[in-house]
C-alpha cells in the first residue's frame, strides 16, 4: 500500500463544475503539498499546507492532519485546469523530501 | 519565479552512450533533488544534496550517479544509456528551513533508442 493514495486516478468534468480530488496519507508528515503538472511534463506547485485551509483563485485546499486526510478542490472548472494533480507528503522522518501519490488526471470539457 | 533550470528539455539517444542531464538554480539554495517519472506514475526521489560536495541516494534505485561541485549546478549523469532509462527526469529544489515549498524544473524527457 503506498503512503499516499488519491482518488480518484482520473476524472472528467463539464466546464463549470465543481471538482475535488482526495489524498490520504498513512506516515506522520510536516507538510502536504499539492502539485499541478499539464501534458508538457512541467510540475507547478499549487499548495503548500500544514494545517487548515488555503484558497487561491479558484484553487482551494484542506487538510485534516488527525484524520490523514487533504483535499483540493476546483470551483467553476475550466477547460485549462486539465492537468494532472499530484498529492506529496514531506514525512517528519526524511527531512525535505517529498513522496508522492500516484496522481490524478483531471480533464474538463467545455 | 521557480528559478530552477534544466537541459535539454528532450534527449533522444542512443543505447551505450554517456549523458549529462544539467539542473541550475541560481538563488544560491543548498537543498536539490533528482525525481524519475515513467508515463502515467508517481513520482520516485533518485538523488538529493542538502549542499556543496553533499550527495545522497534516494528512494527509487538508480544507475544513474550527480555531483554537487557548486551550489547551483546538480548534474545527472549516465555513463551508459539503455533503453530502461527512458523516463522523464524532473530537478528541484527545496527553500530555506524544513517546511517551504518545493520548485520544480521543466523536466527532461529522455528517450533512450
Amino acid at each position: 500500500k503506498n503512503e499516499v493514495e488519491q482518488s480518484p486516478q482520473n476524472l472528467t468534468a463539464q466546464e463549470g463544475e465543481f471538482i475535488t480530488i482526495n489524498c490520504s496519507y498513512s506516515v506522520g508528515i510536516s507538510a502536504l503539498h499539492w502539485l499541478q503538472q499539464h501534458p508538457g511534463g512541467g510540475i507547478v506547485s499549487l499548495f503548500m499546507l500544514s494545517s487548515g485551509k488555503k484558497k487561491h483563485g479558484r484553487l482551494i485546499a484542506t487538510i485534516n492532519i488527525q484524520e490523514k486526510h487533504s483535499s483540493l478542490h476546483i470551483t467553476a472548472s475550466h477547460p485549462r485546469d486539465s492537468a494532472v494533480y499530484i498529492c506529496a507528503v514531506r514525512r517528519e522522518t526524511s527531512g525535505s523530501r517529498l513522496t508522492f501519490g500516484e496522481g490524478t488526471q483531471l480533464t474538463v470539457n467545455p | 519565479e521557480a528559478d530552477i533550470y534544466q537541459t535539454p528539455r528532450y534527449l533522444v539517444i542512443g543505447t551505450g552512450k554517456k549523458i549529462t542531464l544539467e539542473c541550475s538554480q541560481t538563488m544560491g539554495h543548498d537543498k536539490m533533488y533528482w525525481y524519475q517519472q515513467d508515463p502515467g506514475m508517481e513520482l520516485h526521489l533518485i538523488h538529493y544534496s542538502y549542499g556543496v560536495n553533499s550527495t545522497e541516494k534516494g528512494d527509487l534505485s538508480s544507475e544513474s550517479t550527480v555531483s554537487r561541485i557548486r551550489t547551483e549546478h546538480f548534474p545527472l549523469t549516465l555513463e551508459s544509456a539503455r533503453p530502461s532509462h527512458t523516463s522523464q527526469y524532473l530537478c528541484a529544489r527545496g527553500g530555506q528551513g524544513r517546511n517551504t515549498e518545493a520548485f520544480f524544473g521543466q523536466g527532461t524527457r529522455l528517450t533512450v533508442v
